[in-house]
């Protein structure tokens, strides 16, 4: 079964610091992407960052960064210099790119709260 | 370029009445899907539909679950007879390609509470 697992139900940082949520996940495929996606109180799902499991470099958008591990199928989010609006729930996700239907197969979040 | 509608935002419906929640995919995209997140979860894939057809439904429950994309008009997610294990907020999402190939965009959801 492919599933997506985040072990870390809460985490809570200093405004300024940097956290990292981790995020494993199995499938028995070679291709397929993987997504953060952030959920403030507004309930909205914002995309963060998008990595494709064939590309050996780390995906950066800003101050959120990846580190994937394909081997060990991996794939922590790194919030650097956090600040109060990155207050959400964190999503890991992920789509065998073989399916046809693109269902993106959720992790169960990861709370974060950033502190001033 | 207005993102992804859904309406209504909040929805309460007593036992055994009908659930309609709709959803107005970005100007352009063709493919739009629908996850169902329960409290303390993450979300959960139900179906996926292209103008006029089901892709693939199989997250739907067999019964009281039904979803429609008509040529014209946004999206439609039917819930018949509900019942308080259905009480969740429900996802619409839309692209322009497969997913992998590009970003999927979420509306806000619509929380259905059943009492």
């Amino acid at each position: 079964a492919q599933t997506v697992t985040q072990s870390q139900p809460e985490m809570s940082v200093q405004e300024a610091e940097t956290v990292t949520l981790s995020c494993t996940y199995d499938t028995s495929e070679n291709n397929y992407y993987l997504f953060w996606y952030k959920q403030p109180p507004s309930r909205q799902m914002i995309l963060v960052i998008r990595q494709e499991a064939y590309k050996q470099q780390n995906a950066t958008e800003n101050r959120f960064s990846v580190n994937f591990q394909k081997a060990a199928k991996s794939f922590s989010l790194k919030i650097s210099d956090s600040q109060l609006g990155d207050t959400a729930m964190y999503f890991c996700a992920f789509i065998p790119s073989r399916e046809n239907t693109d269902k993106l197969i959720f992790g169960t979040g990861t709370r974060l709260q950033v502190f001033p | 370029n207005a993102g992804v509608m859904q309406n209504p935002r909040h929805l309460v419906r007593r036992r055994g009445q009908e659930a309609r929640l709709r959803c107005s995919p970005m100007k352009g995209h063709s493919h739009v899907y629908w996850y169902r997140q329960l409290p303390e979860e993450g979300l959960k894939f139900m179906v996926y539909l292209q103008k006029e057809n089901i892709i693939d439904e199989s997250g739907m429950p067999k019964e009281r679950f039904s979803a429609e994309f008509p040529k014209e008009g946004p999206s439609i997610l039917r819930i018949q007879q509900v019942v308080r294990g259905d009480s969740a907020a429900y996802f619409c999402a839309s692209s322009p390609l497969r997913v992998g190939n590009s970003p999927l965009h979420f509306g806000n959801g619509t929380r259905l509470t059943v009492t």
